[in-house]
């Protein structure tokens, strides 16, 4: 089976510009999440979902980030507008019904912001 | 508070073992996960714990005591490759289905 597919790989943003990192989860996987992963650090969960609904998006800055999944597959995380802070790799996991103790990560995206 | 602790680094012989370390806190233990991130790559899923005791998967082992909010990731017969950083993750009532990640501890395998 295909793997959950990020894009872009990289990103390199001045201070206040916009940016979009999409996700393709594992196909029949029900849930989707988004971490943010600072240099040498774990990931830390901004946004999951379970099919399109958002189950927690309580550690998603909301005045500058935003995250959809409109029809239950792929996802959108956008920064509307980038600080240097933000400066990180992205990662989309997904995981099936009933084996949320597994996680599939995609690649990544690597985001720096000068 | 609700937190995953790991040391940042470790360092072993190739031939040997290492014993990487987590312990964690939480409000109401829903299993842990191990997995191994080589460098800029992302993580991969190695071993799932949720009873107490060692779980034995050949060259991967897990141990779990949940009294004392505590696990280990068990590698032997170190090779150069195993060189990565692993990463713990914590399940818990308070956080649903997602997990919450330790900061990974840094294993380098030397000759």
């Amino acid at each position: 089976e295909a793997g959950v597919t990020q894009s872009p790989r990289y990103a390199v943003l001045q201070e206040g510009q916009a940016v979009s990192f999409w996700c393709d989860p594992i196909s029949g996987h029900d849930t989707l999440y988004w971490y943010q992963q600072p240099r040498d650090q774990g990931p830390q969960l901004l946004v999951y979902f379970r099919d399109e609904a958002v189950i927690d998006n309580s550690q998603l800055p909301s005045d500058r980030f935003s995250a959809v999944r409109p029809k239950g597959t792929n996802s959108t995380l956008k920064i509307q507008s980038a600080k240097q802070g933000d400066t990180a790799t992205y990662l989309c996991a997904s995981s099936r019904l009933g084996s949320a103790e597994t996680l599939y990560f995609g690649s990544g995206t690597r985001l720096t912001v000068l | 508070g609700q937190g995953v602790e790991q040391p940042d680094n470790l360092m072993s012989v190739e031939g040997t073992f290492a014993r990487v370390n987590c312990t964690y806190s939480t409000s109401g233990f829903n299993g842990l996960s191990w997995y191994q991130q080589r460098e800029g790559h992302a993580p991969v899923f190695l071993s799932y714990v949720v009873l107490d005791g060692l779980k034995d998967s050949g060259h991967f082992s897990t141990f779990l005591s949940r009294s004392n909010g505590y696990s280990y990731l068990l590698l032997t017969e170190l090779q150069i490759k195993d060189s990565a950083s692993y990463l713990c993750a914590v399940r818990d009532r308070g956080s649903g289905t997602y997990q919450r990640f330790g900061t990974g501890t840094k294993l380098q395998v030397v000759p």
